[in-house]
C-alpha cells in the first residue's frame, strides 16, 4: 500500500514564526499536493508538483511556498505564520497527471498559530 | 470553472438503515469523479471513482455511487449502515491542469453520523 506520512499530526506556532510541514510519500509517485481543510469550505488546493523542482500554484497559494527537492519530499513553507493560517494541512500524492487517478492522503498536520 | 455541491452538511442516520449522499457538479466536459472518506482523525481515504463506462459504480466498505450526466449528479449510496460509516464524506471532480497534474476540487463535505 502507498504510504503518505506527514512529520506532525499537531503543530503550534507563534504570528510571525517560519513554518516546515513535510510530507513523504513511498511510492515513487510524480504528483504530490498540499491542501488545507477548513469547516464548510472543504479542501483547498494551495500547491501542488509534478516533478522534482517542478511547481504550480493552487487555487488558493498567498502566504505559502513549497520546495521538492527530492521525489519522495514536499515540504509546504509558511514564511511567516499568521492566525488565518490555522488549518488542518493535508498532503496527498499519485502515481500519474491522469485526472481519473485517486490520490493518497497522508493523516494531515492541525497547525494552530497563536 | 468547475465545482462541486454537496447540499447536506449534517446527515444522521439510524444503523441498518439505507443511505445517499448528494454530489453535483458543473464541469463543462466529462468529469472524473471522486468520492472520499474522512474518519475521525484520519486522512481521506478513496471510496469509489467514475470516469467511464457503467455509470454505477462499487466502491469499497460497501459503497455504491451512480453518474446521472442528465441531473450533474454524483450521489453515494449504501444498502444498509454501520456504525463504522460515521464520518465525513467528500465528493470531488478531478481535471486535468494544463497537462502537468490533475486537480481536484473538493465539495465541503458532508457529516454522517449514525445513531444506533
Amino acid at each position: 500500500d502507498v504510504k503518505v506520512t506527514q512529520s506532525s499530526r499537531y503543530l503550534v506556532k507563534r504570528t510571525g514564526e517560519k513554518v516546515f510541514l513535510e510530507c513523504v510519500q513511498d511510492m515513487d509517485h510524480e504528483n504530490m499536493f498540499w491542501y488545507r481543510q477548513d469547516p464548510g469550505l472543504g479542501l483547498r488546493l494551495i500547491y501542488f508538483s509534478y516533478d522534482v523542482k517542478m511547481k504550480e500554484k493552487g487555487d488558493i497559494p498567498e502566504g505559502y511556498s513549497v520546495s521538492r527537492e527530492k521525489k519522495e519530499r514536499f515540504s509546504l513553507i509558511l514564511e511567516s505564520a499568521s492566525t488565518n493560517q490555522t488549518s488542518m494541512y493535508l498532503c496527498a500524492s499519485s502515481l500519474t497527471p491522469a485526472p481519473g487517478q485517486g490520490k493518497f492522503f497522508g493523516p494531515g498536520t492541525r497547525l494552530t498559530v497563536l | 470553472a468547475q465545482s462541486v455541491t454537496q447540499p447536506d452538511i449534517h446527515i444522521t442516520v439510524s444503523e441498518g438503515a439505507s443511505l445517499e449522499l448528494r454530489c453535483n457538479y458543473s464541469y463543462g466536459a466529462t468529469p472524473y469523479l471522486f468520492w472520499y472518506v474522512q474518519s475521525p482523525g484520519q486522512g481521506l481515504q478513496l471510496l469509489l471513482k467514475y470516469f467511464s463506462g457503467d455509470t454505477l459504480v462499487q466502491g469499497i466498505k460497501g459503497f455504491e455511487a451512480e453518474f446521472k450526466r442528465s441531473q450533474s449528479s454524483f450521489n453515494l449510496r449504501k444498502p444498509s449502515v454501520h456504525w463504522s460509516d460515521a464520518a465525513e464524506y467528500f465528493c470531488a471532480v478531478g481535471i486535468i491542469n494544463t497537462g502537468t497534474a490533475s486537480k481536484l476540487t473538493f465539495g465541503t463535505g458532508t457529516r454522517l453520523q449514525v445513531t444506533l
